[in-house]
């Protein structure tokens, strides 16, 4: 079992819809949640980052984390065709140490 | 516009030959990642260094992999001999400032023939 499960999608939605990307994951000793976006031929950006439970907002993006379950969740409100990307989660069990990253779920916002 | 860079971005060899990839992080980036993507396993964390010392070399296959810090504004991967499965983009990150966001480089799009 991988060390963190993410929807792989492909995930396939129109202009100004909610999208919810989500991942699992088996360790307990991560505490550090983060979400990359990935264009194609282009490397990873981060989107998001959080250390604890609960909504962190930016903009029409909410990183949803729950550790008691060890779930993350993204959600992209208002979704645009520039949003059409490759999302990543990513974990990590200390501040800037190496990440163990979701497989990724590739999104396409039609117009 | 302070980036990472990685040279080159594509590289075609064949089997047996050596290869080496180039990065240059962030200006005052203490820390360096190597990771390497596919399709089938996705991104997966190869090396990182930090102040230039190896700290985890553990996802590199030791026999034909080898990374270094020569100075603090270039980090290296070489493969040798290189194999056709080590065809893959191979992506260099920093991090620093007392910040844990990593940068990510654009890559280096390794096929091996």
């Amino acid at each position: 079992q991988k060390e963190v499960e993410q929807d792989p999608g492909p995930l396939s939605v129109p202009e100004g819809a909610i999208v919810s990307l989500n991942c699992t994951y088996s360790n307990s000793a991560f505490q550090y949640f983060m979400w990359y976006r990935q264009y194609s031929r282009k490397g990873p950006e981060l989107l998001m980052y959080t250390y604890s439970s609960g909504n962190k907002e930016d903009g029409r993006f909410t990183a949803q984390v729950d550790k008691s379950s060890k779930y993350i969740s993204l959600f992209i409100r208002d979704s645009q065709p520039s949003d059409s990307a490759t999302y990543l989660c990513a974990v990590s069990s200390g501040s800037a140490r190496q990440l163990t990253f979701g497989s990724g779920t590739q999104l396409t916002v039609l117009p | 516009d302070a980036r990472v860079t990685q040279t080159p971005r594509d590289k075609v060899t064949e089997m047996g030959q050596e290869v080496t990839m180039r990065c240059q992080p962030i200006l005052g980036h203490n820390t360096v990642f190597w990771y390497r993507q596919t399709m089938m396993q996705g991104l997966e964390l190869l090396a990182y260094f930090r102040n230039r010392a190896p700290l985890d070399d553990s996802g590199m296959p030791k026999d034909r992999f080898s990374a270094e810090m020569p100075d603090a504004t270039l980090a290296t991967l070489k493969i040798q001999p290189s194999e056709p499965r080590d065809s893959a983009v191979y992506f260099c990150a920093s991090a620093g400032g007392g910040k844990d966001e990593q940068f990510f480089g654009p890559g280096t799009r390794l096929t091996v023939l």
